[in-house]
Parts: structure tokens; sequence; C-alpha cells
């Protein structure tokens, strides 16, 4: 089974543009995770969906951050304009089952905001 | 609200020795905790979980108890190997709310030397 699927891997870009990640969760799971892992901390929450629709978005910088998973399969996460501070790695996660599903991590995008 | 600390790193050890990563935890319901591990160049794996109170995860040699008394998820492994060298996460999912949120400790770097 392939598991979560994330591009570009790596990311080096100058203050106030624009980025986008990409992620392609396992098949058929329902509920797919975006986290932000800033150096030095544990992963936090940034958004959540279920098939195509948000669950949970109530740590999403809304003013620069946008997220969207159109056909409920894969998804993007985009940052415009980016901030210093944006630099971490984003992971995308997937599972089967909204509460009581593992979360299968991908091996995540590292942002560097120059 | 629901928080997770990680007792700091990094932490090294030679082979065969006893590894203990204290996890401490603070949530406003009844959480679900887990271990992930993160190797170099890879995404989180879930390592082990436990759901309830005095519930024990275990999973190649790791284990951890679940201590609602002092709300804590140690960490234990009797003998490490060099293989053992990632970054260990305590995380908790709270059950009673309807959201699959993963709230994360900092991380704990453990090398194993040979």
């Amino acid at each position: 089974e392939a598991g979560v699927a994330q591009s570009p891997r790596y990311k080096i870009i100058e203050k106030r543009q624009s980025v986008a990640f990409w992620c392609n969760p396992i098949s058929g799971h329902a509920t797919l995770y975006w986290y932000q892992q800033i150096l030095g901390q544990g992963p936090k929450l940034l958004i959540q969906f279920q098939n195509n629709g948000v669950v949970d978005d109530s740590q999403l910088p809304k003013d620069r951050f946008s997220a969207e998973r159109l056909k409920g399969v894969d998804s993007t996460l985009k940052i415009q304009p980016a901030k210093l501070e944006d630099s971490a790695v984003y992971l995308c996660a997937s599972s089967l089952q909204e509460l009581a599903g593992e979360q299968f991590f991908g091996p995540g995008t590292r942002l560097t905001v120059l | 609200g629901n928080s997770v600390t990680q007792m700091e790193g990094p932490v090294t050890l030679s082979e065969e020795a006893f590894l203990t990563i204290n996890c401490t935890y603070t949530a406003t319901g009844y959480p679900s905790l887990f271990w992930y591990v993160q190797y170099p160049g890879e995404g989180l794996q879930l390592l082990l979980k436990a759901t309830k109170a005095d519930d024990k995860g275990s999973n190649k040699g790791f284990e951890a108890t679940y201590r609602k008394e002092t709300t804590s998820f140690h960490l234990e492994k009797g003998s490490v190997q060099v293989s053992d060298s990632a970054v260990y996460f305590c995380a908790l999912r709270d059950r009673g709310s309807t959201l699959g949120r993963l709230y994360f400790g900092r991380g704990t770097q453990l090398t194993v030397w040979p």
C-alpha cells in the first residue's frame, strides 16, 4: 500500500513570495490533515478535512494560508504572502476514520523563507 | 486546554542501555495517548498507543503505560539498538471531541552509539 505522498520535499523562497504544497493521501482515506512543525517544536494542526469539507481550521492563519481538497482526494496548502516565521516542515497526514483512525504521515515539505 | 510536555533532549545512549523518555500531559477531557517516531528523512510513524487509564501500549520492545493519577505516559525500552536512533514524539487526542486533532510534545532526539 502506497503511503502519503507530498511534494515538493524542499522549497526555498523569499519573504512575500507565494508557495504551494501538494499532498496525496492513502487511497480511501476520507480524513486529511495538514500540520506545521517549526524547528524544535512538535507538529501543530493547521487544518483538517473530512472528504472535501473542512472540519477544523481554527489554527489556520487565514489571512495568508489557504487549503483545499476539491475532489476529496489530494489537497494543496498555499501560503501567500510568506513570512520568515513560516519557515517550517509542513506535514500531511490521512486516516481512514475521523476520530478513531490512526493517522499516517507523509515525509513533509521543508520550507525555508529568506 | 490540551498540551503535552516531553523531557528535553537530546538523549545519547550506548547500545543495550535502558531508555526512558518522560511525557506528561494536560487534557480537558479524557485523552488517548500516543508515541510517534520519526526516523531521519521519513514521516512520523505511530509507535504505540493507549486509550484508557492503566493501559500499556507496546511495540518493537518499547512500552508506555497510561497513568491517569500522574498524567504521564513515559516511554521505556530495556535495551536500545543503534537502529532506534530517531526523534520520539508524545501526543494526545481528546476522545471527547468529534475531531481527530493530535496535540504533540516537542519531540526528543535519541542517538544510540554502538
